[in-house]
């Protein structure tokens, strides 16, 4: 029973228009939530952050918004680039478990 | 450099083969993990290993043997293993298990049993 769960295994984007991938989880107790991108044959390399006192964080490109009540969050890529074509992974921790909980990841593909 | 080192890369066993698998991290961390990806499936974390004692064995069969001597490195000991283990093997260290501190991970090595 997942309970960090990516629903769309791909997503295909052009470049220069906005990516939107989602992760849903049922834990009402996950309070901090990390986002994880992945290049064949890397390791995931860490992307951008969010703790549930926040609604939104935003690194350049890149944002992440935090829909409590839905249990919700997504990661919204704009402009999209081909570079940004990579296996992305949510993951999520409460308070007080010592691990995050990783979702099956969401494949993006940008096309020039 | 991702400041985690995972050796081998790739690696071909046969189910009565032993192997093992390396880990080093140069950033410092306390704790070290093993996640085992298999295609489609969420990253399942094998072992944790915090300040070199082991915090967390998640079930994992006895076939899979961790062994961490100091902080900086951890090991995957390899023994009769089975078809349903080929995988690909990441090692991820942290400053410390249960801060809300993101994990660095190694490039994985991709383990293949005939």
């Amino acid at each position: 029973d997942q309970q960090v769960k990516q629903n769309s295994p791909s997503l295909s984007v052009q470049e220069g228009r906005i990516s939107i991938l989602n992760c849903d989880y049922t834990n009402s107790m996950f309070d901090y939530f990390l986002w994880y991108k992945k290049y064949p044959a890397e390791g995931p390399t860490f992307l951008i952050s969010i703790s549930s006192i926040k609604d939104k964080n935003e690194d350049g490109r890149f944002t992440v918004f935090l829909n409590k009540s839905a249990k919700h969050l997504s990661l919204h890529i704009v402009p999209s680039q081909p570079g940004d074509s990579a296996v992305y992974f949510c993951a999520a921790k409460d308070n007080y478990g010592q691990n995050f909980v990783f979702g099956p990841g969401t494949r993006l593909s940008v096309l020039p | 450099e991702t400041g985690v080192t995972q050796t081998p890369r790739h690696l071909v066993m046969g189910m009565t083969n032993k192997k093992s698998l390396k880990c080093e991290q140069h950033l410092g961390h306390n704790a070290m993990y093993w996640y085992k990806q298999s295609a489609k499936k969420p990253l399942e974390l094998m072992f944790v290993y915090n300040f070199k004692e082991q915090t967390e064995n998640n079930s994992v069969p006895s076939r899979f043997s961790p062994e961490c001597p100091n902080s900086s490195h951890l090991f995957l000991h390899l023994h009769t293993l089975q078809p349903e283990d080929s995988a690909l093997y990441l090692c991820a260290s942290s400053q410390e298990q249960g801060t809300n501190q993101p994990q660095h991970f190694g490039d994985g090595t991709r383990l293949s049993i005939l």
